[in-house]
């Protein structure tokens, strides 16, 4: 049964820094992972998706790498501003496809 | 192009009730899918249909059912509410039924009372 963690739970950031957000999967066999931002009270709007197939995605000051092997992702966010505080949500879609199997989620606070 | 919408935005019941919460796909879209997040945590898949068939179902009670319409819209449909079905239902929908990529609504806010 595949699990997902997220690691921290929750982060607080003065303004300006960089920071990573860990994701861990327990199975392997994904087909893609994605990272989603929440914010309160909100639906999900997606940020980078990563195909099996690949190490990393960019999207402006956001890159997401991608382990397989050791079922691990990483979030990086680059000069974290006030308006990136929400939750960021990792989750992983299987070889046999439908859900997606979300972690708990990193709450992100960034500091003026 | 429209999002996804969900309908209503916010909704109060009682234990015992019955609850409907509506979701209509981006336009071309045919499968839909339905999620449960609790406060604090990540979100939950409760069912996914595609062209008007289930093609999945989480680990939810019998209470929790849904169907997609011709026009690919979909109802999800809880009997007998309990205390801890409170939470933020969420509505995606993708082009495909398999590894498509989901794209969210804002959900449906269900507070049982």
């Amino acid at each position: 049964k595949q699990e997902v963690t997220q690691i921290p739970a929750a982060l607080s950031v003065p303004e300006g820094e960089n920071l990573v957000l860990n994701c861990s999967f327990t199975d392997s066999a994904i087909y893609n992972l994605q990272w989603f931002r929440q914010d309160p009270g909100k639906g999900l709007t997606s940020l980078l998706l990563i195909q099996s197939s690949q190490r990393e995605q960019t999207s402006g000051r956001l890159n997401a790498s991608l382990d397989k092997s050791s079922g691990r992702s990483t979030l990086y966010i680059a000069a974290s501003q006030p308006g990136d505080s929400a939750t960021y949500l990792c989750a992983v879609i299987g070889n046999q496809g439908g859900k997606l199997i979300f972690g708990q989620g990193t709450e992100l606070s960034v500091k003026p | 192009d429209a999002g996804v919408t969900q309908s209503p935005t916010h909704l109060i019941k009682t234990r015992g009730q019955h609850v409907t919460l509506r979701c209509s796909p981006i336009s071309g879209h045919k499968s839909v899918s339905w999620y449960q997040q609790v406060l604090g945590q990540g979100p939950q898949f409760i069912f996914q249909y595609y062209e008007k068939e289930e093609r999945g179902r989480g680990n939810f009670p019998d209470r929790f059912s849904a169907r997609q319409f011709p026009n690919y819209s979909s109802e999800l449909n809880v009997n007998a509410l309990l205390l801890g079905d409170s939470a933020l239902y969420l509505c995606a929908s993708s082009l495909g039924g398999g590894r498509t990529p989901q794209h969210f609504g804002d959900g449906t806010r269900l507070s049982i009372l």
